[in-house]
């Protein structure tokens, strides 16, 4: 079962404009991960937040985690047609495996 | 420096038929491990390996999954007597140490069973 869900499923912007995007999970966790994928192939990596952090920047990427709540957001500013892709988190609930949420796709406008 | 790759990147085979499917990791990631996802959905842990240790198994759907890894290195996952219901794209991954760390993923193998 997935241990992730991300909010909303979809999310349109115009370029230029923020978007951001909510993950909840439902046990505890030690990292949560974030991952983009381009046209339902391979993922990428993007930024990795451990359970004892509360907010992680990297360039356009602002992630927050509140562990109390169970949720994580990831925030992209000044969003690029290059950032159209479906994005999701990844929590380590278990020993080794990453558990995947359904994703949010984000469609950016020219 | 290169990436995982997989091969090959889209397969139709016919129901009934046996597959495999192959994921070379990056040179000296240990960890290794499959995914499946289904049209418009997340990814689906299939199975994990990890060095020498025995890998765990324990999201191959059905009994026709299987997966091998030599040498510690390349793998290959096997669908036997495919059916329709494993049409998806099998997503492999790796990375140096395991969970607390990023993993690199291939860009797939799409499967249709017609």
């Amino acid at each position: 079962s997935q241990q992730g869900e991300e909010d909303p499923q979809a999310l349109s912007i115009q370029e230029g404009e923020n978007a951001t995007m909510n993950c909840s999970y439902k046990t505890s966790i030690n990292n949560l991960q974030w991952y983009r994928q381009n046209s339902g192939r391979g993922l990428v990596h993007l930024i990795l937040i451990r359970s004892n952090e509360r907010e992680k920047h990297s360039g356009r990427l602002r992630v927050t985690l509140d562990t109390s709540k169970k949720s994580s957001s990831l925030l992209i500013t000044a969003s690029r047609a290059a950032d159209t892709a479906s994005y999701f988190c990844a929590t380590d609930a278990d020993d080794y495996k990453l558990s995947f949420g359904a994703g949010t796709t984000v469609t950016v406008r020219a | 420096g290169a990436g995982v790759s997989q091969s090959p990147s889209n397969k139709v085979t016919e129901k009934g038929k046996d597959v495999e499917l192959r994921c070379d990791p990056i040179s000296g990631h240990t960890a290794l491990y499959w995914y499946r996802q289904s049209l418009g959905q997340g990814l689906e842990f299939l199975i994990y390996f990890q060095g020498n240790s025995a890998p765990d198994k324990s999201g191959l759907p059905s009994d026709r999954f299987s997966a091998e890894r030599t040498g510690g290195s390349v793998s290959t996952l096997t669908i036997q007597r495919t059916q329709q219901e494993d049409s998806a794209v099998y997503l492999c991954a790796s990375s140096s140490q395991g969970i607390a760390y990023e993993q690199y993923f291939g860009p797939g193998t799409r499967l249709t069973v017609t």
